[in-house]
């Protein structure tokens, strides 16, 4: 079985500053998947970044990055230039690759972080 | 494109009586829906997976004989809570899969269930 661990319950960040989320995972797999996914005040998840286990360059989207290293087992996310709108709980999230394309794809959600961004 | 629907958004219902909730991919094919719950100021807990005209896989721990799930279609999956009592009180998310990929997931908005 998978684990997601996000030690950080609570973060703040001023306004237009830079804010890294720290997340580890625990797994006996080589072939996954890693995913950040936000949920603002609305409860809508929605997907910010995902990563691909095999791929070794560090997967970007806009102002979000990610920082993976396979063998620490650590997926943080790095917000840059922070903005009001990016106030949500953070979700890190395991999905293993299945054998067959026809697979569950199930994930594996970390307890989150209360991102806070501050005018 | 790439919308899930749920309905009812918010849900009260008597101790005792059974509610259901929709889940609804509007413009695509879902090979595969998921149902979470959600404690307040907690993470999404997996409670099954669906597949269409196949019945629903169960977590560990999750009552399936209470949590009825029906996929029907490729673009509806209804979770059925039955007898509910105080403790079902939650928030309800489904997530559907399009395609065979590990990344065409995506979430609908939730629905709060409160039982009196």
């Amino acid at each position: 079985a998978q684990t997601v661990t996000q030690s950080q319950p609570e973060m703040s960040v001023q306004e237009a500053e830079t804010v890294t989320l720290s997340c580890t995972y625990d797994t006996s797999e080589n072939n996954y998947y890693l995913f950040w996914y936000k949920q603002p005040p609305s409860r809508q998840m929605i997907l910010v970044i995902r990563q691909e286990a095999y791929k070794q360059q560090n997967a970007t989207e806009n102002r979000f990055s990610v920082n993976f290293q396979k063998a620490a087992k650590s997926f943080s996310l790095k917000i840059s230039d922070s903005q009001l709108g990016d106030t949500a709980m953070y979700f890190c999230a395991f999905m293993k690759q299945e054998d067959s394309g026809a697979g569950s794809y199930q994930l594996t959600f970390g307890k989150g972080t209360k991102l806070s961004v501050i005018p | 494109g790439a919308v899930v629907s749920q309905h009812p958004s918010r849900v009260i219902c008597k101790s005792g009586t059974s509610v259901k909730i929709e889940c609804r991919s509007l413009d695509f094919q879902a090979t595969t829906m998921f149902w979470y719950r959600q404690f307040p100021k907690q993470s999404l807990m997996l409670m099954a997976t669906s597949n269409e005209g196949s019945k629903a896989t169960y977590e560990q721990g999750v009552e399936k004989d209470k949590f009825l799930i029906n996929h029907a279609s490729l673009t509806l999956s209804t979770l059925t809570v039955t007898s509910a009592h105080p403790e079902d009180s939650s928030f309800y998310i489904c997530s559907a899969r399009m395609g065979q990929g590990p990344y065409e997931q995506y979430f609908g908005p939730g629905t709060r269930l409160t039982v009196t």
